[in-house]
């Protein structure tokens, strides 16, 4: 069963300082791996999609790599800002399941301080 | 484009009654999905459907159901609600294939008495 883990739970940072998210997988049998971002209370928006067969993703300030061998995913941001304050979600598609079924990470909720 | 668009976006119920929740994909998207999130359980797969079929199935009680229409859009019901029910329930839209991207809409907070 796949399992999805980002450590930490929550995060603090000063405005300005770069962010490192983290999320590990246990079965390597993936589609694909998305990065979400969630305000308090709202629906997800999606930040990034990366395929399988890809290393890394980038857009605008934000960059997410792959390593499936080792079951990693990481997502930074460059020069946080206060507007990024928000609980960010990553999730994995299965190969072995059917359909579009996500599994998410529990998410890392993240607090850039002014 | 229009976004996934979820009707309504919230709900007050009290237990025993059923619900149900409107979900629209984006234009051109064939598969709907839905998600239960709850602060103790985090993001649950409920099911999707692709193309008015079931296409997965999380493992979630029978009194939730889903169905989708010719038009892509999908419903969500719950029967017999109970009090850990209260939760935001999610919808995904994507174009179905397995490798693509998922986009989300607002949510329906269900809070149940």
């Amino acid at each position: 069963k796949q399992e999805v883990t980002q450590i930490p739970a929550a995060l603090s940072v000063p405005e300005g300082e770069n962010l490192v998210l983290n999320c590990s997988f246990t079965d390597s049998a993936i589609y694909n791996l998305q990065w979400f971002r969630q305000d308090p209370g709202k629906g997800l928006t999606s930040l990034l999609l990366i395929q399988s067969s890809q290393r890394e993703q980038t857009s605008g300030r934000l960059n997410a790599s792959l390593d499936k061998s080792s079951g990693r995913s990481t997502l930074y941001i460059a020069a946080s800002q206060p507007g990024d304050s928000a609980t960010y979600l990553c999730a994995v598609t299965m190969i072995k399941a059917a359909g579009n079924k996500l599994t998410f990470g529990g998410g890392t909720r993240v607090l850039v301080k002014p | 484009k229009a976004g996934v668009t979820q009707t309504p976006r919230y709900l007050i119920k009290t237990r025993g009654q059923q619900v149900t929740l409107s979900c629209s994909p984006i234009s051109g998207h064939r598969s709907v999905s839905w998600y239960q999130q709850t602060p103790g359980q985090g993001l649950q797969f409920l099911f999707e459907y692709f193309s008015e079929t079931q296409r997965n199935k999380g493992n979630f009680p029978g009194r939730f159901s889903g169905r989708q229409f010719s038009n892509s859009r999908s419903e969500m019901n719950v029967s017999t609600l109970e009090l850990g029910d209260s939760a935001l329930y999610l919808c995904a839209s994507s174009s179905g294939l397995m490798d693509n991207e998922q986009f989300f809409g607002p949510g329906t907070r269900l809070t149940v008495l």
